[in-house]
């Protein structure tokens, strides 16, 4: 069984620039979730769906970010006028209702 | 890979040793306690996790403690092998929903544990 994938591994942007960050949970997993980890911290969480309803999206930063899970299974996080801020490694996880959350390997995004 | 190791305090131990790494958390209505592994360039593992009713979990080499009196949970490795160098964040259920239970998660900063063979 795949764990959680996430895709691009890289991505490198302009300022200025929209990008989409898209997500594939485990099979199965009912719960999708969104952070951000910057270099020597913790992942931050930004925002989480059960099935396709987003249920908290306070940890998104501002409007720029918006994420969605139309059919209620692979996600994409949005961000929209990047800024050099907005560089750092977004990383997705899955659970199976209130079990364990499992992580993907993340994107690393770079806003030049 | 990236490295999530900069900036963090670190944690030296010889190789079969036992290593005790601690973690305040904030939150005193938190229930649910987690920790989890980073290796360099890979996204966290579940290792343990521990819910409020309970002081203390054991696992395969792994003990976590929890003292809600004064917010502190601590992780215990036995035998610390070279493979359980990594860094270590301790994670608190900041909250549930009323559905599906799941809970999003608020990350302490994470400790480096160093294994010296």
């Amino acid at each position: 069984g795949a764990g959680v994938s996430q895709s691009p591994r890289y991505k490198v942007t302009k300022r200025g620039q929209d990008v989409a960050l898209r997500c594939d949970p485990i099979s199965g997993h009912v719960s999708l979730y969104w952070y951000r980890q910057a270099l020597g911290q913790g992942p931050e969480f930004l925002t989480y769906f059960n099935y396709e309803a987003q249920q908290d999206k306070s940890g998104l930063p501002n409007d720029r970010f918006s994420a969605e899970r139309p059919e209620g299974s692979i996600s994409t996080l949005t961000i929209q006028r990047t800024e050099q801020r907005d560089s750092a490694m977004y990383r997705c996880a899955s659970s199976f209702l209130g079990n364990e959350q499992f992580f993907g390997p993340g994107t690393r995004l770079t806003v030049l | 890979g990236e490295s999530v190791g900069l900036h963090l305090p670190t944690l030296s131990v010889q190789e079969g040793d036992n290593s005790i790494i601690n973690c305040a958390y904030s939150n005193s209505a938190s229930d649910y306690f987690i920790w989890y592994k980073q290796e360099s360039g890979k996204g966290p593992q579940f290792i343990i996790d521990i819910r409020s009713n309970m002081d203390k979990r054991q696992g395969q080499r792994v003990t976590v403690l929890l003292n809600k009196t004064v917010k502190h949970l601590s992780l215990q490795i036995a035998a610390t092998q070279p493979g359980d160098s990594a860094v270590y964040f301790c994670a608190e259920n900041a909250g549930r929903d009323s559905g599906a239970g799941s809970y999003q998660l608020t990350f302490g900063k994470g400790t480096k544990l160093s294994v010296i063979p």
